[in-house]
Protein backbone atom coordinates (compact mmCIF):
# COMPACT_ATOMS: atom_id res chain seq x y z
CA UNK A 1 0.00 0.00 0.00
CA UNK A 2 0.82 3.63 -0.07
CA UNK A 3 0.14 6.42 2.34
CA UNK A 4 -0.49 9.55 1.13
CA UNK A 5 -0.56 12.96 3.02
CA UNK A 6 -1.97 15.54 0.82
CA UNK A 7 -1.58 19.50 2.26
CA UNK A 8 -3.58 21.88 2.68
CA UNK A 9 -6.87 19.79 3.35
CA UNK A 10 -8.72 22.75 2.63
CA UNK A 11 -9.00 25.91 1.99
CA UNK A 12 -11.39 29.54 1.18
CA UNK A 13 -9.33 31.05 -1.86
CA UNK A 14 -9.40 34.67 -3.41
CA UNK A 15 -10.86 35.58 -6.89
CA UNK A 16 -7.22 35.85 -9.05
CA UNK A 17 -4.83 34.07 -6.36
CA UNK A 18 -2.78 30.86 -6.63
CA UNK A 19 -2.61 27.74 -3.91
CA UNK A 20 -0.05 25.12 -4.28
CA UNK A 21 -1.20 21.89 -3.46
CA UNK A 22 1.52 19.51 -1.83
CA UNK A 23 1.31 15.32 -1.75
CA UNK A 24 3.72 13.57 -0.11
CA UNK A 25 3.93 9.70 -0.17
CA UNK A 26 5.40 7.34 2.04
CA UNK A 27 7.39 4.97 -0.28
CA UNK A 28 8.62 5.68 -3.79
CA UNK A 29 6.02 5.26 -6.34
CA UNK A 30 6.80 5.54 -10.15
CA UNK A 31 3.35 7.09 -10.83
CA UNK A 32 1.55 10.29 -9.77
CA UNK A 33 -1.29 11.55 -10.78
CA UNK A 34 -3.70 14.89 -10.20
CA UNK A 35 -7.53 14.47 -10.29
CA UNK A 36 -10.33 16.87 -10.03
CA UNK A 37 -13.40 16.10 -8.58
CA UNK A 38 -16.22 18.98 -8.39
CA UNK A 39 -19.05 18.87 -6.77
CA UNK A 40 -21.88 15.80 -7.42
CA UNK A 41 -19.32 14.32 -10.33
CA UNK A 42 -16.72 12.19 -10.98
CA UNK A 43 -12.90 12.40 -11.05
CA UNK A 44 -11.43 13.96 -14.13
CA UNK A 45 -7.67 13.31 -14.52
CA UNK A 46 -5.60 16.86 -15.08
CA UNK A 47 -2.40 15.50 -15.41
CA UNK A 48 0.71 12.97 -14.61
CA UNK A 49 3.35 14.57 -12.83
CA UNK A 50 6.39 12.91 -14.33
CA UNK A 51 9.53 12.85 -11.84
CA UNK A 52 12.36 15.17 -13.48
CA UNK A 53 10.37 16.55 -16.78
CA UNK A 54 6.89 18.50 -17.68
CA UNK A 55 3.58 16.87 -16.67
CA UNK A 56 1.56 15.52 -19.17
CA UNK A 57 -1.84 17.54 -19.39
CA UNK A 58 -5.15 15.65 -20.62
CA UNK A 59 -7.31 17.54 -23.12
CA UNK A 60 -8.91 20.54 -21.30
CA UNK A 61 -5.93 21.42 -18.91
CA UNK A 62 -2.87 23.38 -19.62
CA UNK A 63 0.40 24.31 -17.83
CA UNK A 64 -0.50 27.56 -17.05
CA UNK A 65 -3.33 26.91 -15.02
CA UNK A 66 -2.29 24.03 -13.63
CA UNK A 67 1.67 23.73 -13.28
CA UNK A 68 2.85 20.70 -11.70
CA UNK A 69 6.44 19.49 -9.91
CA UNK A 70 7.56 16.28 -9.30
CA UNK A 71 11.27 16.63 -7.88
CA UNK A 72 11.36 12.92 -6.66
CA UNK A 73 9.47 9.83 -6.44
CA UNK A 74 7.81 10.85 -3.49
CA UNK A 75 6.15 13.93 -3.72
CA UNK A 76 4.39 16.37 -6.02
CA UNK A 77 2.90 19.52 -5.89
CA UNK A 78 0.09 21.24 -8.06
CA UNK A 79 -0.89 24.42 -8.26
CA UNK A 80 -4.19 26.54 -9.47
CA UNK A 81 -3.49 29.66 -10.49
CA UNK A 82 -5.03 33.04 -11.17
CA UNK A 83 -8.43 30.98 -9.39
CA UNK A 84 -11.96 31.64 -10.44
CA UNK A 85 -15.00 30.37 -8.66
CA UNK A 86 -15.31 27.72 -11.46
CA UNK A 87 -11.93 26.29 -9.96
CA UNK A 88 -13.79 25.47 -7.01
CA UNK A 89 -13.65 21.60 -6.78
CA UNK A 90 -11.71 19.04 -4.86
CA UNK A 91 -7.93 17.96 -5.96
CA UNK A 92 -6.89 14.36 -5.00
CA UNK A 93 -3.54 13.26 -5.84
CA UNK A 94 -3.04 9.41 -7.00
CA UNK A 95 -0.06 7.05 -7.16
CA UNK A 96 0.71 3.91 -8.58
CA UNK A 97 3.73 1.84 -7.66
CA UNK A 98 4.07 0.27 -10.44
CA UNK A 99 3.06 1.48 -14.04
CA UNK A 100 0.84 -2.17 -14.63
CA UNK A 101 -1.50 -4.59 -11.93
CA UNK A 102 -1.27 -2.27 -9.26
CA UNK A 103 -4.40 -0.33 -7.85
CA UNK A 104 -4.20 3.55 -7.63
CA UNK A 105 -3.95 5.03 -4.03
CA UNK A 106 -5.69 8.35 -3.42
CA UNK A 107 -5.05 10.69 -0.84
CA UNK A 108 -7.48 12.56 1.18
CA UNK A 109 -8.13 15.42 -1.03
CA UNK A 110 -7.70 19.18 -0.84
CA UNK A 111 -11.74 20.86 -1.18
CA UNK A 112 -11.13 24.38 -2.60
CA UNK A 113 -13.44 26.98 -2.48
CA UNK A 114 -12.87 30.04 -4.32
CA UNK A 115 -14.79 33.51 -3.31
CA UNK B 1 -12.66 8.64 -27.38
CA UNK B 2 -11.76 6.78 -24.58
CA UNK B 3 -14.38 6.32 -22.13
CA UNK B 4 -15.84 4.78 -19.27
CA UNK B 5 -19.89 4.17 -18.44
CA UNK B 6 -21.68 3.78 -15.45
CA UNK B 7 -25.09 2.97 -16.69
CA UNK B 8 -26.84 4.22 -13.18
CA UNK B 9 -26.56 7.57 -11.81
CA UNK B 10 -28.78 7.08 -8.77
CA UNK B 11 -30.01 3.67 -7.69
CA UNK B 12 -31.93 3.32 -4.19
CA UNK B 13 -32.73 0.01 -2.77
CA UNK B 14 -33.68 -1.18 0.71
CA UNK B 15 -32.04 -3.56 2.77
CA UNK B 16 -31.39 -7.48 1.85
CA UNK B 17 -32.03 -6.58 -1.80
CA UNK B 18 -29.73 -7.04 -4.26
CA UNK B 19 -27.19 -5.04 -6.47
CA UNK B 20 -25.71 -4.76 -9.89
CA UNK B 21 -23.69 -1.71 -11.00
CA UNK B 22 -23.17 -1.82 -14.62
CA UNK B 23 -19.80 -0.25 -16.27
CA UNK B 24 -18.66 -0.71 -19.54
CA UNK B 25 -15.35 0.64 -21.35
CA UNK B 26 -14.92 1.65 -24.91
CA UNK B 27 -11.97 0.11 -25.85
CA UNK B 28 -9.88 -2.91 -26.54
CA UNK B 29 -6.26 -4.22 -25.72
CA UNK B 30 -5.33 -5.00 -22.41
CA UNK B 31 -6.87 -3.43 -19.11
CA UNK B 32 -6.73 -3.32 -15.18
CA UNK B 33 -10.42 -3.40 -13.84
CA UNK B 34 -11.38 -1.12 -10.48
CA UNK B 35 -14.04 -0.77 -8.34
CA UNK B 36 -14.07 2.03 -5.86
CA UNK B 37 -16.05 3.58 -3.12
CA UNK B 38 -16.51 6.48 -1.86
CA UNK B 39 -18.42 6.87 1.64
CA UNK B 40 -19.91 10.60 2.60
CA UNK B 41 -17.13 12.66 3.41
CA UNK B 42 -13.90 9.68 2.80
CA UNK B 43 -11.71 9.01 0.49
CA UNK B 44 -11.58 6.70 -2.46
CA UNK B 45 -11.47 3.17 -1.71
CA UNK B 46 -10.70 0.14 -3.27
CA UNK B 47 -13.07 -2.03 -3.20
CA UNK B 48 -11.42 -4.94 -6.06
CA UNK B 49 -9.65 -5.32 -9.22
CA UNK B 50 -8.93 -7.74 -12.12
CA UNK B 51 -5.77 -7.81 -13.56
CA UNK B 52 -5.97 -11.29 -15.16
CA UNK B 53 -7.43 -14.95 -14.55
CA UNK B 54 -10.53 -16.01 -13.14
CA UNK B 55 -12.92 -13.06 -14.54
CA UNK B 56 -15.09 -13.37 -11.15
CA UNK B 57 -13.29 -11.10 -8.81
CA UNK B 58 -14.31 -11.11 -4.97
CA UNK B 59 -13.66 -7.33 -3.19
CA UNK B 60 -14.25 -6.48 0.04
CA UNK B 61 -17.52 -6.46 2.27
CA UNK B 62 -19.10 -9.20 0.19
CA UNK B 63 -18.99 -7.44 -3.74
CA UNK B 64 -18.08 -9.40 -6.26
CA UNK B 65 -17.52 -8.21 -10.08
CA UNK B 66 -17.44 -10.52 -13.06
CA UNK B 67 -15.17 -9.08 -16.82
CA UNK B 68 -16.66 -9.83 -19.40
CA UNK B 69 -13.96 -9.55 -21.94
CA UNK B 70 -16.64 -9.60 -24.82
CA UNK B 71 -19.22 -7.21 -23.71
CA UNK B 72 -16.35 -4.66 -22.44
CA UNK B 73 -17.89 -5.05 -19.27
CA UNK B 74 -16.85 -5.14 -15.38
CA UNK B 75 -20.30 -4.91 -13.73
CA UNK B 76 -20.62 -4.85 -9.98
CA UNK B 77 -22.44 -7.23 -7.38
CA UNK B 78 -23.82 -7.72 -3.91
CA UNK B 79 -26.44 -10.35 -3.37
CA UNK B 80 -27.81 -8.68 -0.28
CA UNK B 81 -27.13 -4.75 0.44
CA UNK B 82 -26.99 -2.96 3.98
CA UNK B 83 -27.45 0.55 4.97
CA UNK B 84 -23.36 0.73 5.61
CA UNK B 85 -23.29 0.48 1.91
CA UNK B 86 -24.98 3.60 1.07
CA UNK B 87 -21.75 5.42 -1.02
CA UNK B 88 -20.57 6.63 -4.06
CA UNK B 89 -19.10 3.55 -6.34
CA UNK B 90 -17.24 4.55 -9.21
CA UNK B 91 -15.77 1.95 -12.26
CA UNK B 92 -12.41 2.36 -13.78
CA UNK B 93 -9.94 1.16 -16.04
CA UNK B 94 -6.49 1.48 -16.91
CA UNK B 95 -5.16 0.62 -20.19
CA UNK B 96 -1.80 -1.02 -19.75
CA UNK B 97 0.61 -1.03 -22.84
CA UNK B 98 0.04 3.24 -23.75
CA UNK B 99 -2.14 6.43 -22.10
CA UNK B 100 0.64 6.32 -19.82
CA UNK B 101 -1.18 3.54 -16.97
CA UNK B 102 -3.78 6.42 -16.47
CA UNK B 103 -6.93 5.75 -14.41
CA UNK B 104 -10.16 6.72 -15.97
CA UNK B 105 -13.31 7.03 -14.34
CA UNK B 106 -17.21 6.05 -14.84
CA UNK B 107 -19.51 9.03 -13.96
CA UNK B 108 -20.37 7.60 -10.85
CA UNK B 109 -23.08 5.75 -9.91
CA UNK B 110 -24.68 6.80 -6.17
CA UNK B 111 -25.96 4.30 -3.84
CA UNK B 112 -28.83 4.70 -1.42
CA UNK B 113 -29.56 2.08 0.91
CA UNK B 114 -32.95 2.43 2.77
CA UNK B 115 -33.11 0.71 6.06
Amino acid sequence: SAVISQKPSRDICQRGTSLTIQCQVDSQVTMMFWYRQQPGQSLTLIATANQGSEATYESGFVIDKFPISRPNLTFSTLTVSNMSPEDSSIYLCSVMKTRQNTEAFFGQGTRLTVV
Amino acid sequence: AQSVSQHNHHVILSEAASLELGCNYSYGGTVNLFWYVQYPGQHLQLLLKYFSGDPLVKGIKGFEAEFIKSKFSFNLRKPSVQWSDTAEYFCAVKRLYNQGGKLIFGQGTELSVKP
